[in-house]
């Protein structure tokens, strides 16, 4: 198995606060993703980096950032919370773009 | 954006039966990647095709690239109950120079007590 961890796996917030979920991975691998898991929705990609300070938005970016300060980790910041981010968050890497790993997902909750 | 679309959106099986599924889609794919995902845990690869007409195999499970590249199929056969879970295929395409995988929004499989 790939490893990548995700931390925390779980995690109760209020509307209104900022929340920083983090991946972390041992492959060296140099393409890191982290998509929002929602039943009816399958799999949506929220941001992507492409190497160390190296970023991009994918289809659902909006009230979240990322970044990437070392290849290992990549982390998902959102500013202010709502109700609607409440998910699953799962990261995922991949080292020749084609073939992803994923992690084992963080369980958001905004109340 | 593109879709695909994959079906069906759940299957309920007898132990034992075989089970198809697939993904389909206006657009053309460069590779087809299975990936299963059980509860609480993130997808894990099951298979990739990476040319039209391809035919891979992984124990019980067999997957096809269609020949137009535009589809993929799924095959489980003889299904037994840790085969339970939800199915997802991804295409990848290259499109304004980056690649792109598109997720299809999964098969859920349950087996009849």
């Amino acid at each position: 198995d790939a490893g990548i961890t995700q931390s925390p796996r779980h995690k109760v917030t209020e509307t209104g606060t900022p929340v920083t979920l983090r991946c972390h991975q041992t492959e060296n691998h140099r393409y890191m993703y982290w998509y929002r898991q929602d039943p009816g929705h399958g799999l949506r990609l929220i941001h992507y980096s492409y190497g160390v300070k190296d970023t991009d938005k994918g289809e659902v970016s909006d009230g979240y950032s990322v970044s990437r300060s070392k290849t290992e980790d990549f982390l998902l910041t959102l500013e202010s919370a709502t109700s609607s981010q409440t998910s699953v968050y799962f990261c995922a890497i991949s080292g020749a773009r084609v073939e992803q790993f994923f992690g084992p997902g963080t369980r958001l909750t905004v109340l | 954006g593109q879709q695909l679309n994959q079906s069906p959106q759940s299957m309920f099986i007898q132990e034992g039966e075989d089970v198809s599924m697939n993904c389909t889609s206006s657009s053309i794919f460069n590779t087809w990647l299975w990936y299963k995902q059980e509860p609480g845990e993130g997808p894990v690869l099951l298979i990739a095709l990476y040319k039209a007409g391809e035919l891979t195999s992984n124990g019980r499970l067999t997957a096809q690239f269609g020949i137009t590249r535009k589809d993929s199929f799924l095959n489980i056969s003889a299904s037994i109950p840790s085969d339970v879970g939800i199915y997802f295929c991804a295409g990848q395409l290259l499109r304004d120079s980056n690649y792109q995988l598109i997720w299809g929004a999964g098969t859920k499989l349950i087996i009849k007590p």
